[in-house]
């Protein structure tokens, strides 16, 4: 157990519609990550946070955005969703911004557009 | 460009047996690299962290090597297990402002009996 939670496990909707994923990071961590991984591809870098501030900025869309609440749990927003949007969606969080620092993740939301 | 390739793509190995796994890359500048291991499914495990001044890393039956100069790391796998059938992903940190991290595509590793 990683002790990053994440939820929904799965989660079905139709196109154009907006969903929103939530993490919480392991205890203590102050960095949350998000991923978007599509059937047999690799993890493709979203977007990260820092306590509360953007930190880095990766291949996320304009549909999507993300936030990070003073409690430090992360919400992942998804609008106008497309066939291609259907993905693993992961978040990961770590101790601090550091470069050297071990990412823990959590299992995942299944987004499935129908 | 900052590339992670990982070789080869898939691997299949009967229980009880050695295998390596290799990663080239072509990030610079470079601050660490690290292999992750991936159940179907699941999140990815982090197995191994190696800054530029590292060679080895251990982690159970898991051993990585880094040599920074030719950029090339292994992660070597001792006595398989059937519990090792997983995704193996190499991950480069790179240094500075930026310190993205650039995810490789992953080996996908099957251990049968």
């Amino acid at each position: 157990d990683s002790g990053v939670t994440q939820t929904p496990k799965h989660l079905i909707t139709a196109t154009g519609q907006r969903v929103t994923l939530r993490c919480s990071p392991r205890s203590g961590d102050l960095s949350v990550y998000w991923y978007q991984q599509s059937l047999d591809q690799g993890l493709q870098f979203l977007i990260q946070y820092y306590n509360g501030e953007e930190r880095a900025k990766g291949n996320i869309l304009e549909r999507f955005s993300a936030q990070q609440f003073p409690d430090l749990h992360s919400e992942l927003n998804l609008s106008s969703l497309e066939l291609g949007d259907s993905a693993l969606y992961f978040c990961a969080s770590s101790a601090s911004s550091g470069s050297n620092q071990p990412q823990h993740f959590g299992d995942g939301t299944r987004l499935s557009i129908l | 460009k900052n590339q992670v390739e990982q070789s080869p793509q898939s691997l299949i190995i009967l229980e009880g047996k050695n295998c390596t796994l290799q990663c080239n890359y072509t990030v610079s500048p470079f601050s660490n690299l690290r292999w992750y291991k991936q159940d179907t499914g699941r999140g990815p495990v982090s197995l191994t962290i190696m800054t530029f001044s590292e060679n080895t890393k251990s982690n159970g039956r898991y051993t990585a090597t880094l040599d920074a100069d030719t950029k090339q790391s292994s992660l070597h796998i001792t006595a398989s297990q059937l519990s090792d059938s997983a995704s193996y992903i190499c991950v480069v940190s790179a240094a500075g402002n930026n310190r993205k991290l650039i995810w490789g595509l992953g080996t996908s590793l099957a251990v049968n009996p």
